[in-house]
Order: structure tokens, then sequence, then C-alpha cells
């Protein structure tokens, strides 16, 4: 089974603190993503990579960093962490484009539950 | 623009079927994810399709229809397990992710 590991479930962090949210995945997948999943929102992508080194912004990347020095790792950073990042994060990884046809999709980790306060 | 859309919350009865409908609005149509997500666990693939029709996997199904920007997920012989959300994610023309905000489904006894 492919394993997505989000290191932390629940942070408590401070405004302005930097914040390090780390995803492993264990089944050599190119891709990985960086979601946020928000009460009455779908999943919107912050970032995402395709190859390490590699990061593309998503579709609200502003207050984010991301960081892929090795192909199973992928980072998010929150460089001064504000209250309206108080969000659940989940991180995925999918073994190449993600098209349903060919049976690869998108896998999650179990989410990191991040309050800043 | 993209667009997606289902409805928040069903209540079920245990036994039961229920059909969570998805509509969407897309320029690019690559296919239609749905996702399975417990409370407080990771989604997890349920179904998804690019063809007209039915896909049917054991208690549940998935339908599309294309030129209607339509679909729905069906699942039979509910049981209490089944209370989680559902997520409807639209793949666009750029194979990207377009996630609807998803219906949480409560089963009742």
């Amino acid at each position: 089974d492919v394993k997505v590991t989000q290191s932390s479930r629940y942070l408590v962090k401070r405004t302005g603190e930097k914040v390090f949210l780390e995803c492993v995945q264990d089944m050599d997948h190119e891709n990985m993503f960086w979601y946020r999943q928000d009460p009455g929102l779908g999943l919107r992508l912050i970032y995402f990579s395709y190859d390490v080194k590699m990061k593309e912004k998503g579709d609200i990347p502003e207050g984010y960093s991301v960081s892929r020095e090795k192909k199973e790792r992928f980072s998010l950073i929150l460089e001064s962490a504000s209250t309206n990042q108080t969000s659940m994060y989940l991180c995925a990884s999918s073994p190449g484009t993600v098209d349903g046809a060919s049976g690869n999709t998108i896998y999650f980790g179990e989410g990191s539950w991040l309050t800043v306060v | 623009g993209q667009n997606i859309d289902q409805p928040t919350e069903m209540t079920a009865t245990e036994g039961a079927i229920v059909q969570i409908n998805c509509t969407y609005q897309t320029s690019g149509f690559n296919g239609l994810f749905w996702y399975q997500q417990h409370a407080g666990e990771a989604p997890t693939f349920l179904s998804y399709n690019v063809l007209d029709g039915l896909e049917e996997k054991g208690r549940f199904s998935s339908f599309l229809s294309r030129s209607k920007g339509y679909s729905y997920l069906l699942l039979k012989e509910l049981q209490m397990k089944d209370s989680a959300s559902y997520l409807c994610a639209l793949l666009d023309s750029n194979y990207q992710l377009i996630w609807g905000a998803g219906t949480k489904l409560i089963i009742k006894p």
C-alpha cells in the first residue's frame, strides 16, 4: 500500500513563527502536492512538485514556500505564520500525471491540523 | 472558469440507498473522481469516470453525463461506516484536480 506520512498531526504555533510541515511518501512517486482544507471550501492547492528541486505554484501560494530536496520528501514552510493560515493541511503524491484511466490517482496523508494563535 | 457544486450535507438511514450529486462547469475535461474522507483521516479513492455511464464497484456506483456536467455517487445498503465526507473532483484539461467542497453524509440507525 502507498503510504504518505505527515510528521505532525496537530500543531499550535504563535503568529509570526516559522512553521515546517513535513511529508514523506514511500512509493517513489514523481509528483507531490500540498493542499489546505477548510470547512465549506474544496481542497485548495498550495504548491506542487513534479521532480526533485522543482516546484510550481498552485492556486493559493501566498504566505507559503516549499522544498523538495529528495524525491520522497516534500516540505511546506510558513515563513511567518498568521491566524488566517489556521487550517488542515494535506500532503499528497501521485506516480505520474493524475489520470484515472491509466490508474494514476492521488494518495493523501492523514493531514496536519495547524492552529495559529 | 471552472466550478464544482455538491450538497453540503445529506442524511440517510442504515440499509437504505443514497445518491450524492455533483455538478460542474469546465472548459476542459479529463475525468471525474470521487473520494471518501472519514473525519480526521486522509481522503481515499473511490471511483473515476471519464466516459458517460455508470461504473459499479460493489455497493458503490458512480455515474457521469459529460453533456450535462453531472455526476453522482450512489451508495447502496448503507452501513454506519459509510458516514463520511464524499469529495467530487474534476480533472481539467491540464490534468489538474479541481475539488468540490465535499458532501458530509450522516447515516442514522
